[in-house]
C-alpha cells in the first residue's frame, strides 16, 4: 500500500495563477517532508522541505502547509510561470536513515 | 565534477543478460543512493552506502541486484539475468552526510530496457 500518495497524476495552470499540488501520507510518525521537482531527462532537485515542527514554510514563490492531522501536505506555486513546468514529487522520511519515500508525482503544466 | 553523473544514460538489454550501471557522486558526499522509477510509478528506494558501507540491503528487489562503493566514491548496481520487470530509470543520488534533513542530489538516471 502506498505510504505517500500524489492523488492528481498532472495539473493545468495558467501563467500568473496559482497552482496547487496536494499530496497525503499514512503514517503519522512520518517528521519530516519534502518537495522534489524533475525536468525530462533530468534528475530530481530538491525544491523545499518542513519539519513536523511547523505548519508552513515559504521560499519565494514556493510555500509549503503541513496539516497534521489529516496527514496532508501542499505546495503552493504563485505567481506560477512556464518553467515552473515539471513533475513534482511529495516526499517524506521514511525513518530509515536514507530512506525518502517518495509519491508517483504529479506533472504541471503551466500554460503562458 | 559539478554534479551526480551516472552512466550510461541509456542501456538497452536481452532478458537473461547482466547489466552493470555506475555512479560517480558529487566529490566529498559521503553518503549514496540508489533509486529507480518504473514507468508511471514513484521514485523506489533501493540501497544507500554510508562511505563504503551498506548497512541496509533489503531495498534491494531481488538477489539478483547488486551494489559496491570503492573509495568513498563510485559506486557500481549490478542486474544480474535481467528481467523485462527491471526495465525503469536508475536514479543515484549523493549526499553530504546521512541525516533527516539533508539535501539529495540527483544523477540524471541510466534508463535501462530489457527486451
Amino acid at each position: 500500500d502506498q505510504q505517500v500518495k500524489q492523488n492528481s497524476p498532472s495539473l493545468s495552470v495558467q501563467e500568473g495563477r496559482i497552482s496547487i499540488l496536494n499530496c497525503d501520507y499514512t503514517n503519522s510518525m512520518f517528521d519530516y517532508f519534502l518537495w522534489y521537482k524533475k525536468y525530462p531527462a533530468e534528475g530530481p532537485t530538491f525544491l523545499i522541505s518542513i519539519s513536523s515542527i511547523k505548519d508552513k514554510n515559504e521560499d519565494g514563490r514556493f510555500t509549503v502547509f503541513l496539516n497534521k492531522s489529516a496527514k496532508h501536505l501542499s505546495l503552493h506555486i504563485v505567481p506560477s510561470q512556464p518553467g515552473d513546468s515539471a513533475v513534482y514529487f511529495c516526499a517524506v522520511d521514511g525513518g530509515s536513515q536514507g530512506n525518502l519515500i517518495f509519491g508517483k508525482g504529479t506533472k504541471l503544466s503551466v500554460k503562458p | 565534477g559539478a554534479g551526480v553523473s551516472q552512466s550510461p544514460s541509456n542501456k538497452v538489454t536481452e532478458k537473461g543478460k547482466d547489466v552493470e550501471l555506475r555512479c560517480d557522486p558529487i566529490s566529498g558526499h559521503t553518503a549514496l543512493y540508489w533509486y529507480r522509477q518504473r514507468l508511471g510509478q514513484g521514485l523506489e528506494f533501493l540501497i544507500y552506502f554510508q562511505g563504503n558501507s551498506a548497512p541496509d540491503k533489503s531495498g534491494l528487489p531481488s538477489d539478483r541486484f547488486s551494489a559496491e562503493r570503492t573509495g568513498e566514491s563510485v559506486s557500481t548496481l549490478t542486474i544480474q539475468r535481467t528481467q523485462q520487470e527491471d526495465s525503469a530509470v536508475y536514479l543515484c543520488a549523493s549526499s553530504l552526510v546521512i541525516a533527516t534533513n539533508e539535501k539529495l542530489f540527483f544523477g540524471s538516471g541510466t534508463q535501462l530496457s530489457v527486451l
